[in-house]
């Protein structure tokens, strides 16, 4: 059974607007949330982490929120470039083990 | 440069057949893992291992086997390849600090078919 569920399998933005991507999960042992990006014949890329102590980090660019009453995170990216366009994976963490989302494709039109 | 070498980059081979996909990181890390990648489904741990000589299962560790005997490497080994394990695959590596993982960094996959 997935625990954590990314339920846009793709989403498409315009150039300089704001992007958000969704994550929810099931688990409510989770501590540690993550976000990857993707791009073709690559391996998933670390962008941005959350603790569960925390309820938002920013670094540039991207911003993750965790709201753990509801069990989901975001991502959110502003402004928007066309290079941001990747798969996105969320991962959540309770000790040894990671569990991923299954992604979500943006594409950022120019 | 920091890096998670995976080898090959592309395989494909018969039902049956054993094969060993390397891994290698650079960076000392004590944590490494193996996922498989497969459509609708996103990522998906098979093994992992927290130092050397410590493996443990993930989520779909059946058909597979791992050794740690070195630190910076972890083959993933098929002794029996079957066609539903045609995938992507990826090893990561990852530091292990005060019980908690830190981020991954993940090899550039490798593209397994069998038939």
């Amino acid at each position: 059974d997935q625990q954590v569920k990314q339920n846009s399998p793709s989403l498409s933005v315009q150039e300089g607007r704001i992007s958000i991507l969704n994550c929810d999960y099931t688990n409510s042992m989770f501590d540690y949330f993550l976000w990857y990006k993707k791009y073709p014949a690559e391996g998933p890329t670390f962008l941005i982490s959350i603790s569960s102590i925390k309820d938002k980090n920013e670094d540039g660019r991207f911003t993750v929120f965790l709201n753990k009453s509801a069990k989901h995170l975001s991502l959110h990216i502003v402004p928007s470039q066309p290079g941001d366009s990747a798969v996105y994976f969320c991962a959540a963490s309770a000790s040894s083990q990671f569990y991923f989302g299954t992604g979500t494709s943006l594409t950022v039109i120019p | 440069e920091a890096q998670v070498t995976q080898n090959p980059r592309y395989l494909i081979t018969v039902t049956g057949k054993k094969l060993t996909v390397t891994c290698s990181q650079n960076m000392n890390h004590e944590y490494m893992s193996w996922y498989r990648q497969d459509p609708g489904l996103g990522l998906r741990q098979i093994y992992y291992s927290m130092n050397v000589e410590v493996t443990d299962k993930g989520d779909v560790p059946e058909g597979y086997k791992v050794s740690r005997k070195e630190k910076r490497n972890f083959p993933l080994i098929l002794e029996s390849p079957s066609p539903n394990q045609t995938s992507l695959y990826f090893c990561a590596s990852s530091s292990w600090t005060g019980g908690r993982n830190t981020e991954a960094f993940f090899g550039q996959g490798t593209r397994l078919t069998v038939v």
